[in-house]
């Protein structure tokens, strides 16, 4: 079946210094790969999505690399900010999933001064 | 963007009582989804609907749960009766073809 593995529950980490957050999942097709971030008492938003063509998506200064040898999704920025403290879910999207997007337990992302 | 409205923002009823939530999706969207999300937890998936009909429910769409959109309005979330644990914040999200989401700001439901 489908589903997606987040191995962090909480991430802190000092400003300025790089973010990784693990993202691994399990497919029967070829899925499409999302993160969303939901910042506290907001709506979860589309922060990235993974291209058919394989390009590496970017916005906001995070990027992820798809990369199906390992099943693998991680979220990547280079240089924290403060106002990257949120909780952060990986979803993945497949053929046959019933139109579902099947969502990770979500990462806590703390970014401290 | 496209944008998903939720009403109300918030919600507080006495246990036992009958609550629906309504979605106002995306105007051309045919995919639509309820998540349920306790106060400090993970956003958990309750149920999503095409055509007319639940496609797939999770274990935490209780029988006092039910669903609709009649006549292509409100997409609804209706709990009767009401349980204290029901208390959370319940997100609607809407999708054109079945893949990226877009999700409401949520109803607050608070069960006294």
């Amino acid at each position: 079946g489908d589903s997606v593995t987040q191995t962090e529950g909480l991430v802190t980490l000092t400003e300025g210094l790089p973010v990784m957050l693990n993202c691994t999942y399990q497919s029967t097709y070829s899925p499409f790969l999302f993160w969303y971030v939901q910042h506290l008492n907001e709506a979860p938003k589309l922060l990235l999505k993974s291209f058919t063509d394989n390009k590496r998506p970017e916005h906001q200064g995070f990027h992820a690399t798809l990369h199906k040898s390992s099943s693998s999704f991680h979220l990547q920025k280079s240089s924290a900010q403060l106002s990257d403290s949120a909780l952060y879910y990986c979803a993945l999207s497949d053929i046959g999933s019933n139109n579902r997007i099947f969502f990770g337990d979500g990462t806590q992302l703390v970014v401290k001064p | 963007g496209p944008k998903v409205l939720q009403i109300p923002s918030h919600q507080i009823i006495d246990m036992g009582q009958m609550v629906t939530l309504n979605c106002d999706p995306v105007s051309n969207h045919l995919y639509f989804y309820w998540y349920k999300q306790i106060l400090g937890q993970q956003m958990e998936f309750l149920v999503n609907f095409y055509n007319g009909k639940v496609m797939e429910k999770s274990k935490l769409f209780k029988d006092q749960f039910s669903v609709e959109r009649p006549d292509g309005s409100y997409f609804t979330l209706k709990i009767q009766p009401t349980a204290l644990e029901d208390s959370a914040v319940y997100f609607c999200a809407s999708s054109l073809l079945g893949a990226e989401q877009f999700f409401g700001p949520g109803t607050r439901l608070t069960v006294l």
